[in-house]
């Protein structure tokens, strides 16, 4: 069956401006989880939703970031006043929920902030 | 959740056992060691987990030693399609489910 899917795959922006990232859960699945990955770093956590509330949003690193799942599928973030810092591999991926289901990640979208 | 600590490199022959260790001395009762990689350019996969007995699936098996402070991630029969990044990572039942990454151990199977 269909995996997480990502888009954009690749988004290119300018210090400033506002981007929205996509993401679509496998069908089913009621987590959804928000990571970025920077050059050489492990992945790192933004946020996880059980349905369509915020369940852990302690990675989210200020008020820039916003993520949404009004109908407890797919899953937008988004980024205000984009800084060159937050250029990175943003990761998704949805699972189960549960301690006991693995989560499975999409291909990420590559954010590159000019 | 526990912390945990890894070599950040290993190198395998092809076709040889991989085993990988991972450290998590201040492991509670309650937390589960889980296993992820990182195959370049791709997501992460998950491997396998394991509360306190060894675990085996298709993929590897996890040894998690009598006193629970460390853990080996075994690959059987490495291939080359094994090259990737290791992540052993902690989670607490009833808990949050955010996978805390470390810098993970850089696995590069040799022909």
């Amino acid at each position: 069956g269909a995996g997480v899917s990502q888009t954009p795959s690749n988004k290119v922006t300018e210090k400033g401006k506002y981007v929205e990232l996509r993401c679509d859960p496998i069908s089913g699945h009621t987590a959804l989880y928000w990571y970025r990955q920077s050059l050489g770093q492990g992945p790192e956590f933004l946020i996880y939703f059980q349905g369509t509330g915020a369940a852990d949003d302690s990675g989210l690193p200020n008020d820039r970031f916003f993520a949404v799942r009004p109908e407890g599928s797919v899953s937008t973030l988004k980024i205000q006043r984009t800084e060159r810092g937050d250029s990175a591999v943003y990761l998704c991926a949805s699972s189960a929920g549960g301690l006991y289901n693995e989560q499975f990640f999409g291909p990420g979208t590559r954010l590159t902030v000019l | 959740d526990a912390k945990t600590t890894q070599p950040p490199s290993m190198d395998c022959a092809e076709g040889r056992a991989a085993n990988l260790p991972c450290n998590h001395s201040t492991i509670s009762g309650n937390e589960y060691v889980y296993w992820y990689r990182q195959i370049h350019s791709q997501g992460p996969q998950y491997i396998i987990h394991g509360l306190k007995n060894n675990e085996t699936n298709e993929m590897a098996s996890l040894i998690i030693t009598e006193d629970r402070k460390s853990s080996t991630l075994i690959l059987p029969h490495a291939t080359l399609r094994d090259t990737a990044v290791y992540y052993c990572i902690v989670l607490t039942e009833g808990g949050s489910e955010k996978l805390v990454f470390g810098k993970g151990t850089k696995l590069t199977v040799n022909p």
